[in-house]
């Protein structure tokens, strides 16, 4: 299986500030997908953003972007003006481009809080 | 449109005691997984489906029975709970894959298993 590691277990950001979680991973495949759950207080599993390790360029939604660097294998996600509702926790994931199953590969979380 | 469901969303068990979890999705999805969620490990892959009538372990499936006899449903079974399947467990459907397209994982809401 591959690994998944997020090595900040919690981060703290101001509240329209700027936070960047890092994740990292191992694999020997050269096609994957990558991902960022967000994980509210509620326990429902959000998407939040997706890049194509194909693509070389940074995914981006709204106020959420990624780092992503394939020969580091290096995937942070950054939360740009940090608001209140971003408080959760944040799961990286992995997946394969090809097989039979495509299940994630999720590292163990980051939680997020937003001080106002 | 419901998504994913789950059934029940809290229950306490008895060590030795058995049940079921019962997974639904109206998505029309080929796969469906179910993960557990413990503190500070992630979400990790029990069991998954490729598609009705057939199951695959994944990366715990120690003590868990699954069964998809029907395509929208995803059963994960405990026959004799222990504490250490004290756990949240998230059922998730997804389409799959066609190519360079990527079908994203749809999550359940969760269940909030104790064992005592």
């Amino acid at each position: 299986a591959q690994t998944v590691t997020q090595s900040q277990p919690e981060m703290s950001v101001q509240e329209a500030e700027t936070v960047t979680l890092s994740c990292t991973y191992d694999t020997s495949e050269s096609d994957y997908y990558l991902f960022w759950y967000k994980q509210p207080p509620s326990r429902q599993m959000i998407l939040v953003i997706r890049q194509e390790a194909y693509k070389q360029q940074n995914a981006t939604e709204n106020r959420f972007s990624v780092n992503f660097q394939k020969a580091a294998k290096s995937f942070s996600l950054k939360i740009s003006d940090s608001q209140l509702g971003d408080a959760a926790m944040y799961f990286c994931a992995y997946r394969r481009a090809y097989g039979d199953d495509y299940k994630l590969s999720f590292g163990a979380g980051t939680t997020v809080t937003v001080r106002a | 449109n419901a998504g994913v469901t789950q059934t029940p969303k809290f229950r306490v068990l008895k060590t030795g005691q058995s049940m079921t979890l019962l997974c639904a999705q109206d998505m029309n999805h080929e796969y469906m997984y179910w993960y557990r969620q413990d503190p500070g490990m992630g979400l990790r892959l029990i069991h998954y489906s490729v598609g009705e009538g057939t199951t695959a372990k994944g990366e715990v499936p120690d003590g868990y029975n699954v069964s998809r006899l029907k395509k929208q449903n995803f059963l994960l079974g405990l026959e004799s709970a222990a504490p250490s399947q004290t756990s949240v467990y998230f059922c998730a459907s997804s389409s799959g894959i066609d190519g360079k397209r990527l079908y994203e994982q749809y999550f359940g809401p969760g269940t909030r298993l104790t064992v005592t």
